[in-house]
């Protein structure tokens, strides 16, 4: 399977401890996104990626929160010292900009609940 | 104000029923995407149009930009469309802004 891949599926951690997600993009897609899900929310726009740089960051995302992209592949996101407003689906998508394509392509997403 | 709205948030229906899910936004966009969330999270994309009207299968997507509307029909619906339906507007920076979604079931 090609498509968007995203590590774990689920995930229960403490409040106070520390996550990380990985999202596997599809291949030679240069858009990386990261979204949040609250339950009977629609997604929220968290950061996203055109290769390894980082090009925008949403105001949700407090200091507790870091993605990367270091080789413009993979991309982590990491959560510290979680809260359990933290719990939620986390989202990622890619895309290949490339003089207009813009479709999204969405993976399964990463449940997190903090208890 | 939500920049995206959506109606209506849930929808019954039986088997063979025409479905409409409208959406409408306030800011300008660059294009419109409709999207499909099944129980578990998992989303396909649909459609994704910046004017016009576009058609696969069962489902036809309309986007009307001067009254910043778009319309999402399924005809002769089934129980698999079951879902739920966002729709998402992409804005001059690339990232999507996202209603929250009309949940739809449809009854054999």
């Amino acid at each position: 399977d090609t498509g968007v891949s995203q590590d774990p599926r689920h995930k229960i951690t403490k409040r106070g401890q520390n996550v990380t997600f990985r999202c596997d993009p599809i291949s030679e897609h240069n858009r990386l996104y990261w979204y949040r899900q609250t339950l009977g929310q629609g997604p929220e726009f968290l950061t996203y990626f055109q290769n390894e740089a980082q090009l925008e960051k949403s105001r949700l995302l407090s200091d507790r929160f870091s993605a990367e992209r270091p080789k413009g592949s993979f991309s982590t996101l990491e959560i510290q010292r979680t809260e359990q407003g933290d719990s939620a689906m986390y989202l990622c998508a890619s895309s290949l900009e490339r003089g207009g394509s813009y479709e999204q392509y969405f993976g399964p997403g990463t449940r997190l609940t903090v208890t | 104000k939500n920049e995206v709205e959506q109606s209506p948030q849930n929808l019954t229906a039986q088997e063979g029923e025409f479905i409409t899910i409208n959406c409408s936004y306030s800011v300008g966009i660059s294009a419109l995407h409709w999207l499909q969330q099944h129980p578990g999270g998992g989303i396909v994309s649909l459609f994704m149009l910046s004017s016009g009207k576009k058609k696969h299968g069962r489902l036809i997507a309309t986007i009307n930009i001067q009254e910043k509307h778009s319309s999402l029909h399924i005809t002769a619906s089934h129980p698999r469309d079951s879902a739920v339906y966002i729709c998402a507007v992409r804005i001059n920076t690339d990232k999507l802004i996202f209603g929250t979604g009309t949940r739809l079931q449809v009854f054999p």
